[in-house]
């Protein structure tokens, strides 16, 4: 079992849709969790962190299950500037700090 | 503005050489720093971890004598690909931990990759 595994998509969506994106990890260690965006041939970006209250910034909103272990990315009224790959990551340091990368999940956003 | 540089952003090599990349971070001290390999349409693969002053911790795979890790300061990491043959050709892309506590001590900043072409 991959340590952080996300639905590779792709997700073709309209315009004005709602999407989400789902991600769990196995290790009950795991400290922080984050969303990163990447574009093409572009670098990964930090989009948001991940709390267990939930956070929210704007039209996106992050929610972290603990228990479940499970995190999960909502984008509401999505835009063409959406299409991107969103990258789910996990930081644990057991014994050294590590950052575990989902394979990232594509998104589509069609006018 | 960026807060980890990452030199140079593309360089063509010819086969057999070596070459060198630089990452930096700007405003923030990195006692951690990360270098990944990401082929077309595939998603990052971590190569090595760096903490300054101490040798890297290299992934699985990855042969530490062909790529060579240097992490001289708190604010520079280096990966030299020696003997470079077309299949490295790549995009590596570096990043650093910041040194703050608390969750901001483990955000990760990217650099803003170099894509390597060996010809």
């Amino acid at each position: 079992r991959k340590e952080v595994e996300q639905d590779p998509g792709p997700f073709n969506v309209p315009e004005g849709a709602t999407v989400a994106f789902n991600c769990t990890y196995s290790n009950s260690a795991s400290q922080s969790f984050f969303w990163y965006r990447q574009d093409c041939r572009k670098e990964p970006k930090l989009l948001m962190s991940v709390y267990s209250s939930g956070n929210e910034d704007g039209r996106f909103t992050a929610q972290l299950n603990r228990a479940s272990q499970y995190i999960s990315l909502l984008i509401r009224d999505s835009k063409l500037s959406d299409s991107a790959t969103y990258l789910c990551v996990v930081t644990l340091n057991t014994g050294g700090f590590k950052t575990i990368f989902g394979a990232g999940t594509r998104l589509f956003v069609k006018a | 503005g960026a807060v980890v540089s990452q030199h140079p952003s593309w360089v063509i090599c010819k086969s057999g050489t070596s070459v060198k990349i630089e990452c930096r971070s700007l405003d923030f001290q990195a006692t951690t720093m990360f270098w990944y390999r990401q082929f077309p349409k595939q998603s990052l693969m971590l190569m090595a971890t760096s903490n300054e002053g101490s040798k890297a911790t290299y992934e699985q795979g990855v042969e530490k004598d062909k790529f060579l890790i240097n992490h001289a300061s708190l604010t520079l990491s280096t990966l030299t690909v020696t003997s470079a043959h077309p299949e490295d050709s790549s995009f590596y892309i570096c990043s650093a931990r910041s040194r703050g506590g608390g969750v901001s001590g483990n955000t990760i900043y990217f650099g803003e990759g170099s894509w390597l072409t060996v010809v």
